[in-house]
């Protein structure tokens, strides 16, 4: 079946660091990819998505590229600050009668000043 | 700006009672989910109602059962609850298999 996998755990950083969390998928076909945000005592927030080859999505200075060829969508940031700590999760859809998101296991972003 | 509503927001009870979990979406969609997302963040997909037919049905305990009354609303009942319900509820919506809009959640804590 379909599935997920993103860096584990925790990323500790300062401000202005750059900012890499890798996403890795298995799935047949084009799925559309996403990325979700969630901050403390919210519910998951759409960052972006990508349905492509070589689409780009971005939002708010984060970004990542849909590769096929390597099954990829990580998520990169120039300059993190203190208010983009939140848990940060990937996730892919497939279409067809399938209405499931199919979540990594997030990625928790704690950036200090 | 929050178009899908839960409540209640928390919600503590004991082992072996019933509780039930509301959700509305004003955002006009017509398919709705309820996700589980436990202790560790991980979250996973119970149900799904599209045009209020079931669609999905993640092999998840009897005692769970959903409530459709309309495209808009979406409720989760748990007939005698135990330890390991214990969670946040999070009830989603889409237009079609398009993008997902969550709610807030429901926390629920088991005694």
């Amino acid at each position: 079946g379909d599935s997920v996998t993103q860096t584990e755990g925790q990323v500790a950083l300062s401000e202005e660091d750059f900012l890499t969390i890798h996403c890795n998928y298995s799935a047949s076909g084009y799925p559309t990819l996403f990325w979700y945000v969630q901050y403390p005592g919210e519910g998951p927030q759409l960052l972006f998505r990508a349905s492509r080859d070589k689409e780009k999505g971005s939002s708010r200075g984060f970004e990542a590229t849909y590769d096929k060829g390597t099954t990829s969508f990580h998520l990169r940031k120039a300059s993190v600050q203190e208010s983009d700590s939140a848990v940060y999760y990937c996730a892919l859809s497939h279409g067809g009668s399938n209405y499931k998101l199919t979540f990594g296991k997030g990625t928790l972003l704690t950036v200090t000043p | 700006e929050t178009a899908v509503f839960q409540t209640p927001n928390y919600h503590v009870t004991q082992v072996g009672n019933e509780v039930s979990f509301n959700c509305k979406q004003t955002l006009g969609h017509d398919t709705m989910y309820w996700y589980k997302q436990d202790s560790k963040k991980l979250l996973k997909i119970m149900f799904s109602y599209n045009n209020k037919q079931l669609i999905v049905n993640e092999t998840v305990p009897r005692r769970f059962s959903p409530q459709s009354s309309d495209k808009a609303h979406l409720n989760l009942r748990i007939k005698s609850v135990e330890p390991e319900d214990s969670a946040v509820y999070l009830c989603a919506s889409s237009w079609g298999r398009d993008t997902q809009y969550f709610g807030p959640g429901t926390r629920l804590l088991v005694l």
